[in-house]
């Protein structure tokens, strides 16, 4: 079956740089999730889409935007790079219906490292 | 939000059952609750959900409390494979996962 797939998996950059962190989720899947998980912490949910639209907003910083495309895709933009920004970066994917209870299936992640 | 609260690690002999406890005191009517596990170098798992009845999947089974203040994730048969760190998740109105620090389950041979 189809998973998540992100891309790139690793991604290296100095401060002050700027990254693009892309996630393709399952087919047919129309809500898509990003998480940070710093080395040792739990996820952290950063922001969710549904059907393009942004449905919810975690603890995203305001040097990152997302968004997510007619082809449900969706991309992590990152600004001016801080060392504090190297993490794992999981993007999960779910299909929503009404009434709650979504499986969100996750992607394997791409490692940031800010140097 | 609702929050969960689970031991930082347990032990467990391999080919036997395993009980994974959840407290969950604050869940509203509506939150559902969820199971993920994430093994290392890798992205989280799902594993089971549920709201109020107790469910079972190829993978667990869960059990929730009749008052739904408190979940029990039991697997039947660990093996090495299902060593990894087991969060217990309230989903929220907003879709939203809230993660805690999960549990540690070391599985011994």
């Amino acid at each position: 079956a189809a998973g998540v797939i992100q891309s790139p998996r690793h991604l290296i950059k100095e401060k002050r740089e700027t990254a693009t962190l892309k996630c393709y989720p399952i087919p047919r899947h129309d809500t898509v999730y990003w998480y940070q998980q710093g080395p040792g912490q739990d996820p952290q949910f950063l922001i969710s889409f549904y059907e393009k639209m942004q449905s919810d907003k975690g603890s995203i910083p305001d040097r990152f935007s997302a968004q997510q495309f007619s082809d449900y895709h969706s991309e992590l933009n990152m600004s001016s790079l801080e060392l504090g920004d190297s993490a794992l970066y999981f993007c999960a994917s779910s299909p929503r219906w009404p009434g709650g209870g979504d499986t969100q299936y996750f992607g394997p992640g791409t490692r940031l490292t800010v140097l | 939000d609702a929050k969960t609260t689970q031991p930082n690690s347990m032990e467990s002999n391999e080919e036997e059952p395993v009980h994974l406890p959840c407290n969950h005191s604050t869940i509203s009517g509506t939150d559902y609750i969820h199971w993920y596990r994430q093994l290392p170098s890798q992205g989280p798992e799902y594993v089971i959900h549920g709201l109020t009845s107790n469910v079972n999947n190829r993978m667990a089974s869960l059990a929730i409390a009749e008052d739904r203040k408190s979940s029990t994730l039991i697997l039947h048969r660990a093996t090495l494979r299902d060593a990894a760190v087991y969060y217990c998740i309230v989903m929220d109105s907003n879709y939203q996962l809230i993660w805690g620090a999960g549990t540690k389950l070391i599985i011994k041979p």
